[in-house]
């Protein structure tokens, strides 16, 4: 089974609304990635956090990493339509494997 | 740079039957992972090869089977299939391990092959 937690599930907003979605773990994480996928398409990498704390920003995207680094979020300022898709977060578990969230769902009303 | 890309793109088959799917990693990786993805869910994570070698599997039967070659290309195999394998099925190659064993490198995947058993 999954090793993270992401809430929500699903999110719904009108265009030009913000957007979070969060990643909780029980352990201590080395580090997580984030990853978007469009309907119909892939995965494609966001962006990877390792330090306690760490915040990143790429655009209306902001990152974030718990200080205790359990936990982690992405937030998108000011949804536009060309960031419908499922948001995953996914982190490290043992030397190989990395184990993904089960996604924010997001869509958008224009 | 040639990225992920991976054949065929949709597949039928019975219960009970064999397939392969194949992947060609980006130019420049060498290690591959498979990663099974069910409907709206997040991708399962089967194996991975580094340098032709499995180095880690996920929570799947052995007849989930795998290759990489010299070139770093990969072949996924399922035997005896069951309706239950039904889903999107994506390959993704890495730049393989920077420090010690840890692979912390991000995972660049293919646009998957779309399983249906019947």
């Amino acid at each position: 089974g999954q090793q993270v937690m992401q809430i929500p599930q699903y999110q719904h907003v009108q265009e030009g609304e913000d957007f979070t979605t969060y990643c909780n773990s029980s352990t201590t994480l080395s580090n997580i990635q984030w990853y978007k996928q469009r309907p119909g398409g892939h995965p494609v990498f966001l962006i990877q956090l390792v330090k306690s704390g760490e915040v990143k920003k790429q655009k209306r995207l902001t990152f974030q990493f718990g200080e205790a680094k359990k936990n982690s979020s992405l937030h998108i300022t000011a949804t536009q339509t060309t960031d419908v898709g499922t948001y995953f977060c996914a982190l490290r578990k043992g030397a190989q494997k990395l184990v993904f969230g089960q996604g924010t769902r997001l869509t958008i009303n224009p | 740079e040639t990225g992920v890309t991976q054949s065929p793109t949709h597949l039928i088959k019975t219960r009970g039957q064999q397939v392969t799917l194949r992947c060609s990693s980006q130019s420049g990786h060498n290690t591959v992972s498979w990663y099974q993805q069910a409907l709206g869910q997040g991708p399962q994570f089967i194996f991975q090869y580094y340098r032709e070698e499995e180095n880690g599997r996920g929570n799947f039967p052995p007849r989930f089977s795998g290759l990489q070659f010299p070139n770093y290309s990969s072949e996924l195999n399922v035997n005896a299939l069951e309706l239950d394998d039904s889903a999107l099925y994506l390959c993704a190659s890495s730049s393989g391990p920077t420090t010690g064993v840890v692979d912390n490198s991000p995972l660049h995947f293919g646009n998957g092959t779309r399983l249906t058993v019947t």
